[in-house]
């Protein structure tokens, strides 16, 4: 089945700096991507979705970079502040079912003023 | 529309006991998810109801763990004899039809001691 790598799992960068999360997957008819964020005790809130047809998708503060030959996905996250420190995880939506999402480990995001 | 609704956000029970945890997806979506996170394994899909019918359960370990829709308003996972290793954040998710975004609540913090 599908399976997503998530690096790193651990990130420190200082305010103002921009951050990189990459994610990259085996199933190359994987279709729909997605960005969680998830603050400590909180639930995933959903960041991005993106879909196979698109490339470059931009957000808040964010751009969301998908290369379907290399298959992999990154989150960048430009000019970071405190506020954006928590957990990411990309995820995958598995082709074989159309419903499940298959997730990546993880990063934890560290921005320090 | 108050998001998916999880309760209890909390429970702690002896080894051996059974834990029942319940979600109230959003209203209108046809579609209803589990998972599970913890910190060695990170997030596990478990389970997948489509229209209150099971349509997934290739997450779901084969014994102990068992989950029900009995109407479009909530589902519950229940887990029989509960041992240690099940301790983790049990996340429910809902989505409408289609290849839509899942909403995840806030999620069931289980500890079995």
């Amino acid at each position: 089945g599908e399976q997503v790598e998530q690096r790193p799992p651990h990130l420190s960068v200082r305010e103002g700096d921009s951050a990189v999360i990459t994610c990259t997957y085996t199933d190359p008819n994987s279709y729909y991507f997605f960005w969680y964020k998830q603050e400590p005790g909180a639930s995933l809130q959903l960041l991005m979705k993106v879909f196979s047809s698109t490339e470059i998708n931009e957000g808040q503060g964010f751009t969301v970079l998908l290369n379907k030959k290399d298959k992999r996905l990154s989150l960048n996250l430009t000019a970071a502040h405190p506020g954006d420190s928590a957990a990411y995880f990309c995820a995958v939506s598995a082709p074989s079912s159309f419903s499940k999402l298959v997730f990546g480990q993880g990063t934890s995001l560290s921005v320090v003023p | 529309n108050a998001g998916v609704i999880q309760t209890p956000r909390h429970k702690v029970t002896g080894k051996g006991q059974e834990a029942t945890l319940w979600c109230e997806p959003i209203s209108g979506h046809s579609a209803v998810f589990w998972y599970r996170q913890t910190i060695v394994q990170g997030l596990e899909f478990l389970t997948y109801f489509r229209n209150q019918a099971p349509i997934d359960d290739s997450g779901m370990p084969k014994e102990r763990f068992s989950a029900q829709m009995p109407n479009q308003s909530h589902s519950t996972l229940k887990i029989q004899s509960t041992q240690p290793q099940d301790s983790a954040v049990y996340l429910c998710a809902s989505r409408t039809g289609g290849q839509d975004t899942q909403y995840f609540g806030p999620g069931t913090r289980l500890l079995v001691l």
